[in-house]
């Protein structure tokens, strides 16, 4: 069955850089657009990013344009999300998902959390 | 921006009774050229990722249950549980997936106990 695996979140420092990644398995990443979505902790869901399953089309929240970059090797089944200048409000679980631009979310993975803290 | 709003914030509901939730969007989700509405319903559970239940406002998700639908069109949506079981108790979120730009706006959640 279809599986997302994102790696380890943790503690960082604001103003300092993560990279998030994403495993895929028991589909051909290739096949499909990505998109990460994070929730604070009590609080609901934000849509963060999408990506083409080519990568050419990367689209963001004005939350995150220009600090967070989304990028795939789907060599690899792999999505990544580089996060930059982290803000303690960035504090958050994070979720890879599966699904396509202008469709719904059909599969998430466990989720990560990460807590932006001096 | 697009709001989606989702009503009520909480309800109990006793067991084997119905349960409704309503959401609704600030535009309309209806795309006319193909007749749907970009709308979906979304279940989580305490430590767990959301999980689809409903998708084009009321076709149902692989393995989910028919107690389970939605119903609704435009801005005004409703997702209903015809019988409530304990193992429903839950988080459930709205979505709307047709604005462009891409937002993917999301309900505040309606969490769902049994009276």
């Amino acid at each position: 069955q279809v599986q997302l695996a994102e790696s380890e979140g943790g503690v960082v420092q604001p103003g300092r850089s993560l990279r998030l990644s994403c495993v895929a398995s028991e589909f051909t990443l290739s096949h499909y657009g990505m998109h990460w979505v994070r929730q604070t902790p009590g609080k609901g869901l934000n849509w963060l990013t999408f990506i083409s399953n080519h990568g050419d089309i990367e689209d963001y929240a004005d939350s995150v344009k220009g600090r967070f970059t989304v990028s795939r090797d789907n060599s690899k089944n792999t999505l990544y999300l580089q996060m930059n200048s982290l803000r303690p409000e960035d504090t958050a679980v994070y979720y890879c998902v599966r699904g396509p631009s202008h469709g719904a979310f059909f599969f998430w993975g466990h989720g990560t959390m990460v807590t932006v803290s001096s | 921006d697009i709001v989606v709003t989702q009503s009520p914030d909480s309800l109990a509901v006793s067991l084997g009774e119905r349960a409704t939730i309503n959401c609704k969007s600030s535009q309309s989700v209806l795309f006319s050229s193909n007749n749907k509405n970009y709308l979906a319903w979304y279940q989580q559970k305490p430590g767990q990722p959301p999980k689809l239940l409903i998708y084009w406002a009321s076709t149902r998700a692989s393995g989910v249950p028919d107690r389970f639908s939605g119903s609704g069109s435009g801005t005004d949506f409703t997702l209903t549980i015809s019988t409530l079981q304990a193992e429903d108790v839950a988080v459930y979120y709205c979505q709307q997936y047709y604005s462009s730009p891409r937002m993917y706006p999301f309900g505040q959640g309606t969490e769902l106990e049994i009276k």
